[in-house]
């Protein structure tokens, strides 16, 4: 059974740094798109994020410049670096799995990230 | 710009049938989109991948009470039989080689 397990979210400081991890099973990350999403409290889903099979990464004007998404193949797992975070990126953050036709198909339970003095 | 526009909410009777739908931005009637349930407290699932031809194709376990459709620039999400655990959150998607998009979600009551 495919499955995504986020870990890494807590509390943090405005301006401080905070990694994010996702741990996959049943299928290799490397071998598929892989995209990070998030959802502020009571708000609806944002996209972060997302890195393609052959490495090239994308991110919306939101978050370009302060988060970097990667993966460790050896590890079979993505992260997502956040730096210089802001009380507006206070949110649960999820990853995902793209299919091979295109489009979200498996989600991470997700991690609560809250940035706040 | 490649945009996803969904009604913020509705609502449908116990047993009844509920039709949401996703409007695609101008331009882009050719897009596929997939559409993810929430429900209340918990992550997002993936229901069904709808294409502009109208064609779906499900998630593992999505039972058949579900289905999809298309229309020119509007992707639907049809749910039969109506049950109390198909309350929640409704989010359509889509996708281009630089970006990905979420609709703003449909909050789904079930009377």
């Amino acid at each position: 059974e495919v499955q995504l397990v986020e870990s890494g979210g807590g509390l943090v400081r405005p301006g401080g740094s905070l990694r994010l991890s996702c741990t996959a099973s049943e299928f290799t990350v490397s071998d598929n798109f892989m995209t990070w999403v998030r959802q502020a409290p009571g708000k609806g889903l944002e996209w972060v994020s997302v890195i393609y099979s052959i490495g090239t990464t994308y991110y919306p004007d939101s978050v370009k410049g302060r988060f970097t998404i990667s993966r460790d193949n050896s590890k079979n797992t993505l992260y997502l670096q956040m730096n210089s975070l802001r009380a507006e990126d206070t949110a649960i953050y999820y990853c995902a799995r793209d299919s091979f036709t295109g489009g979200i198909d498996y989600w991470g339970q997700g991690t609560l990230v809250t940035v706040s003095s | 710009q490649l945009v996803l526009t969904q009604s913020p909410s509705a609502s449908a009777s116990l047993g009844a049938s509920v039709k949401l739908t996703c409007t695609l931005s101008s331009g882009h009637s050719n897009y596929a989109i997939t559409w993810h349930q929430q429900q209340p407290e918990k992550g997002p699932r993936y229901l069904m991948k709808v294409n502009s031809d109208g064609s779906h194709s499900k998630g593992d376990g999505i039972p058949d009470r579900f289905s999809g459709s298309s229309s020119g620039t509007e992707r639907y999400l049809i749910i039969s039989s109506l049950q109390s655990e198909d309350e929640g959150d409704y989010y359509c998607q889509t996708w281009g080689t630089a970006i990905r998009v979420f609709g703003g979600g449909t909050k789904l009551t079930v009377l």
